[in-house]
């Protein structure tokens, strides 16, 4: 019952490759998130997903696509990796945030992208 | 646009309370403060939430004012592994959005 796990936990790749960053939950959260997190830049928003098939975009969605395709997962495709994109990933998942005064959001541990 | 205003770090003494402040001014009566915090390397950890009540639980106590401009996050025994980065967020009643900030970088001390 691991809640939720990101695959895989480091990565090295190649500027220009296509690199896919995974995201899993147990817990059956309608909401998924994916964050960026760099020095100076605190967490930031890539894209997110409020249910099955529906997907929206966060602060920083340029060069990353997104797809939903079952409620438990919630993959990351960087389509043409750059330098820029060097950053630890942060994959989220909670229930609808009107589920009022109970809302939380719950982290992933996190995977860790160099692109050379 | 920052919502709130967290101290940049402090120190506190291993077995000792940690009383981590927090300024959130502009807060409206939809708002509710949340506090996560982040180890090393870890994803955030999520501690604790209120919207002007009081609340405790296992983690910690979150003490908000009656004018609900600042709040303080109480860790009630801190441990080494409480060394972290705090996070202090205010958050809209139905929406997603959890802006995190700067935070405060906890250190706890033998």
């Amino acid at each position: 019952d691991a809640g939720i796990t990101q695959s895989p936990r480091y990565k090295i790749t190649e500027t220009g490759r296509q690199v896919t960053l995974m995201c899993h939950q147990t817990w059956s959260h309608s909401y998924m998130f994916w964050y960026r997190q760099d020095l100076g830049h605190g967490l930031r928003l890539i894209y997110y997903s409020a249910a099955a098939d529906i997907t929206d975009k966060g602060e920083v969605p340029d060069g990353y696509v997104v797809s939903r395709s079952k409620t438990e997962n919630f993959p990351l495709t960087l389509e043409s990796a750059t330098r820029s994109q060097t950053s630890v990933y942060f994959c989220a998942s909670s229930d609808s945030p009107l589920a009022g005064g109970k809302y939380t959001q719950y982290f992933g541990p996190g995977t860790r992208l160099t692109v050379l | 646009d920052a919502k709130t205003t967290q101290p940049p770090s402090m120190d506190c003494a291993e077995g000792r309370a940690a009383n981590l402040p927090c300024n959130h001014s502009t807060i409206s009566g939809n708002e509710y403060v949340y506090w996560y915090r982040q180890i090393h390397s870890q994803g955030p950890q999520y501690i604790i939430h209120g919207l002007k009540n009081n609340e405790t639980n296992e983690m910690a106590s979150l003490i908000i004012t009656e004018d609900r401009k600042s709040s303080t996050l109480i860790l009630p025994h801190a441990t080494l592994r409480d060394t972290a980065v705090y996070y202090c967020i205010v958050r809209v009643l139905n929406d997603y959005k959890l802006s995190f900030g700067a935070g405060t970088t906890v250190t706890v001390r033998a």
